[in-house]
């Protein structure tokens, strides 16, 4: 079965800086992966997806991750931090026949102004 | 946007008593699920259901919980005789079809606490 790994529980950034989530999975061919953002009070939003294809991948809000096979990573990244960035960030693997995917533990986005 | 609703936003009852949550998900997608997150934990996948059955649960999903479409637009998760654990945010999604790279639109979920 597959999983996912967040090492990160929280990072903290100053609005303006660069940003970087880390993930890993665990599966033995070529997951669906995904990125999605939680804001406080809200439901989960879909930032990002890969499914095939270019490893670079561009989503919503100034968002890209990049699929690293060799390092079993989709990590998601964002040039510039915004205050509104501030939310929790799940990292989410489909695979094989279900359809069903696995959740990450989350990342806990703080922005410092 | 088409969006999931969830209602109610908060539900607060007594251990023991029965509680539906409800969901209207996208009108056009086919697939339902149901997740919860225990605070401080991650999204933990319950149930989906397509054509007016369960396609797939966990090991979580158990008799306490049953779900149900009872009309064209309502999708809904019955928790029988709650405990303090199933106090958690339950999220309703929604997709188009039900294949891995269909992403599933979730709801805002809702905040049960079992007192």
């Amino acid at each position: 079965a597959q999983s996912v790994t967040q090492p990160d529980i929280h990072i903290t950034v100053s609005e303006g800086a660069s940003l970087e989530l880390r993930c890993n999975y665990s599966y033995g061919a070529t997951p669906y992966l995904f990125w999605y953002v939680q804001s406080p009070g809200q439901g989960l939003q879909l930032l990002l997806k890969y499914f095939s294809g270019d490893t670079l991948v561009q989503g919503i809000k100034g968002f890209e991750a990049e699929f690293k096979r060799s390092q079993s990573s989709f990590n998601l990244r964002k040039p510039s931090v915004h205050w509104s960035d501030a939310a929790e960030y799940f990292c989410a693997v489909g695979a094989g026949g279900s359809y069903i995917p696995t959740f990450g533990r989350g990342t806990s986005l703080i922005v410092h102004p | 946007e088409p969006e999931v609703t969830q209602t109610p936003s908060h539900q607060v009852t007594q251990m023991g008593q029965e509680v539906i949550l409800r969901c209207v998900p996208i009108s056009n997608h086919l697939y339902f699920y149901w997740y919860r997150q225990i605070l401080g934990q991650k999204v933990e996948f319950l149930v989906s259901f397509y054509n007016n059955e369960i396609s797939e649960k966990s090991e979580i999903f158990d008799d306490q919980f049953s779900v149900e479409r009872p009309d064209g637009s309502n999708f809904t998760l019955k928790i029988r005789s709650t405990k303090l654990e199933d106090s958690a945010m339950y999220f309703c999604a929604s997709s188009e079809r039900g294949t891995p790279y269909q992403p599933q639109h979730f709801g805002d979920g809702t905040r049960l606490s079992i007192l």
